[in-house]
């Protein structure tokens, strides 16, 4: 069963906006990674946060992390169009080291 | 480094047929794993393998068999294709002990009809 699940699903913007993408979560976590993938590709490992953490930023992308929610955000500042893409959060369950559980992803679309 | 490679790119079988789908990393992690991800959906688990020789089931196992073959390399194999299998595939892996993040190959596309 899917741990996180991402909302929106689906999210368009101009460039230059800022993309905020949420991701809810079921159980309690030891961290919890933000995954970029574009059209017909891989995942791409983007940002880790850990559950004693609440904010981290990395260049443009910042990720708030609330434990007690049990949600987690990641904002994209001064989008561009190569951020066109689907975003995945995923988290590691507490006792569990191996398996990563992932939502469903949100698709958005930076337009020109 | 070419990280994690997969092949092939695309498969399609018929029903019933078999096939391996192959998986390699040159990263020297201790961990591999296969996943399948379906139109709107996330990356469901398939198969897991914490270190040489050991396998582990994760969510969506039946259907599917594994070999780690060795530190490089992790295949997954139908054995009796079904259209309920048509997915893209990825590998991954990762370090143990490091920081949970995990490397993605480019995916194998595979249609069964």
């Amino acid at each position: 069963s899917q741990q996180g699940e991402e909302d929106p699903q689906a999210l368009s913007i101009q460039e230059g906006e800022n993309a905020t993408m949420n991701c809810s979560y079921k159980t309690s976590i030891n961290n919890l990674q933000w995954y970029r993938q574009n059209s017909g590709r891989g995942l791409v490992h983007l940002i880790l946060i850990r559950s004693n953490e609440r904010e981290k930023h990395s260049g443009r992308l910042r990720v708030t992390l609330d434990t007690s929610k049990k949600s987690s955000s990641l904002l994209i500042t001064a989008s561009r169009a190569a951020d066109t893409a689907s975003y995945f959060c995923a988290t590691i369950p507490q006792g569990g080291s191996e398996k990563l559980v992932f939502g469903k992803g949100t698709k958005l679309t930076v337009n020109p | 480094n070419a990280g994690v490679t997969q092949t092939p790119k695309f498969q399609v079988l018929k029903t019933g047929q078999s096939m391996t789908l192959q998986c390699a990393q040159d990263m020297n992690h201790n961990s591999m794993y296969w996943y399948r991800q379906d139109p709107g959906m996330g990356l469901r688990l398939i198969y897991y393998s914490a270190s040489e020789g050991t396998t582990d089931k994760g969510e969506v196992p039946n259907g599917y068999n594994v070999s780690r073959l060795n530190k490089r390399e992790f295949s997954l194999r139908l054995e009796s294709a079904a259209p309920s299998q048509t997915s893209v595939y990825f590998c991954a892996s990762r370090v143990t002990g490091g920081r949970n993040e995990q490397y993605f190959g480019p995916g194998t596309r595979l249609t069964v009809t």
